[in-house]
């Protein structure tokens, strides 16, 4: 089956620690999306890769960093400079053909304890 | 910047009414425009995506309309069922599209349809 899974789906984190969560795709994309999504608030862009070993930073990247070294893949770490991790998290992955449709994982929630 | 918007941010109705949720956005310029829809703690799925260039588009009982000239676009659902009760959110793709990818989300409509 074809789509996009995220890996764990709940993950504590204690402050100080860094962690990271998993996102593949094999439909093939170009272009691979972190969101965070906090209760009352709209989806905000984290990080995103329109290709393999390029990413750019979204609106509010401080406190993350990511990697593309493989097109399935685009991993995002949590590190310790970020100052409120607690949220749920989503990865998305897009063709780059004219219809650009995004198609979204099944997400993380991120616990700091 | 482009900011979207949708109104109301919670709706109730009972089974079998055909319902209309609206978007807006302030930037005309869009390539094109996506219904989500997303159910508690789940990801999103992907509803319709219309073009710029296009009015309207359709899938089963759901069809979306867009105005671009007035930054509006509304989701009809027809026949509503308690399974259609989820968030609803519409993103915006900027308008120059070649290679800027980014979409802008609104915060999304609860919808409940009661049995």
């Amino acid at each position: 089956d074809g789509g996009i899974t995220q890996s764990p789906k709940y993950l504590f984190r204690k402050e100080g620690q860094n962690v990271t969560l998993s996102c593949e795709q094999n439909l093939n994309h170009d272009a691979m999306y972190w969101y965070r999504q906090d209760p009352g608030q709209g989806l905000r862009l984290i990080y995103y890769s329109q290709i393999v070993n390029d990413f750019q930073k979204g609106d509010i990247a401080e406190g993350y960093s990511v990697s593309r070294e493989k097109k399935e893949s685009f991993p995002l770490t949590v590190t310790s400079a970020q100052k409120n991790p607690t949220a749920f998290y989503l990865c998305a992955s897009a063709g780059t053909g004219r219809s650009n449709e995004q198609f979204f994982g099944p997400g993380t929630r991120l616990t700091v304890l | 910047k482009q900011e979207v918007t949708q109104i109301p941010a919670a709706l109730s109705v009972p089974e079998g009414e055909n319902l209309v949720l609206n978007c807006s956005f302030t930037d005309s310029a869009i390539y094109n425009l996506q219904w989500f829809r997303q159910d508690p703690g789940k990801g999103l799925t992907s509803l319709l995506l219309i073009q710029s260039s296009q009015r309207e588009q359709t899938s089963g009982r759901l069809n979306a309309s867009l105005d671009k000239s007035s930054g509006r676009s509304t989701l009809y659902i027809a026949a509503s069922q308690p399974g259609d009760s989820a968030t609803y959110l519409c993103a915006v793709r900027r308008g120059s599209g070649g290679s800027n990818y980014k979409l802008t989300f609104g915060k999304g409509t609860l919808l409940t349809v009661n049995p």
